[in-house]
């Protein structure tokens, strides 16, 4: 069983909607928790990093929330843009220094 | 510009040929990483290296090997004994300590054929 599950596995939105992605965890001890943005065929691209202190965090168009306790973080996109399709990859760090990867969001905006 | 150098971008190899994939950093990074995303997939640990002169298995490091001699350098040979490595294979690198950045290549497409 996965370590980290992300939902929707896929999605398309509307051009200038906003979405939500949702990132559930059972790894432990937890140590930090990152969203990456992947283009298709390219290397992610960090958009945020959280530690167990921090319950939100943007960058942007993009806010990403954390409730350690619950064990659950989003990534809520504003006002889509074209360029938002990618695959967003939710990244757990936990125990010493390692990493458990979710499979990813796949989005496509359209216009 | 500092970043993360992975070459080459796309390989065709024959079954039963070793092929050696670069990835150089010159971010000063202690720290590096090799992936490997197959379609669908979240990324796979293959190896990492803490230090210089160190490394040490991940998830799935049969019929892969690496080396890592130089602080900036990092390269992954994947080898005749992997089963099934046409995959895009993904080089990382960051700081020592927990909870810093991770920086990405731009990833190497291997095909066998």
């Amino acid at each position: 069983k996965n370590q980290v599950e992300q939902s929707p596995q896929s999605l398309i939105i509307l051009e200038g909607k906003n979405c939500t992605l949702q990132c559930n965890y059972t790894v432990s001890p937890f140590s930090n928790l990152r969203w990456y943005k992947q283009d298709t065929g390219r290397g992610p691209v960090s958009l945020t990093i959280m530690t167990f202190s921090e319950n939100t965090k943007s960058n942007g168009r993009y806010t990403a929330t954390l409730d350690a306790d619950t064990k659950q973080s989003s990534l809520h996109i504003t006002a889509s843009q074209l360029s938002d399709s990618a695959s967003y990859i939710c990244v757990v760090g936990y125990g010493n220094n390692r990493l458990a990867f979710g499979k990813g969001n796949q989005v496509v905006v359209i216009p | 510009d500092g970043g993360i150098t992975q070459s080459p971008k796309y390989l065709f190899r024959k079954e039963g040929q070793n092929v050696t994939l670069s990835c150089e950093q010159n971010l000063n990074h202690d720290a590096m990483y090799w992936y490997r995303q197959d379609p669908g997939q979240g990324l796979r640990l293959i190896y990492y290296s803490q230090i210089v002169n160190d490394f040490q298995k991940g998830d799935i490091a049969e019929g892969y090997s690496v080396s890592r001699e130089k602080k900036e350098s990092f390269p992954l040979t994947v080898t005749s004994a992997q089963k099934n490595p046409t995959a895009f294979y993904l080089c990382a690198s960051t700081r020592q300590s927990s909870g810093n950045t991770i920086y990405f290549g731009e990833g190497s497409w291997l095909t066998v054929v």
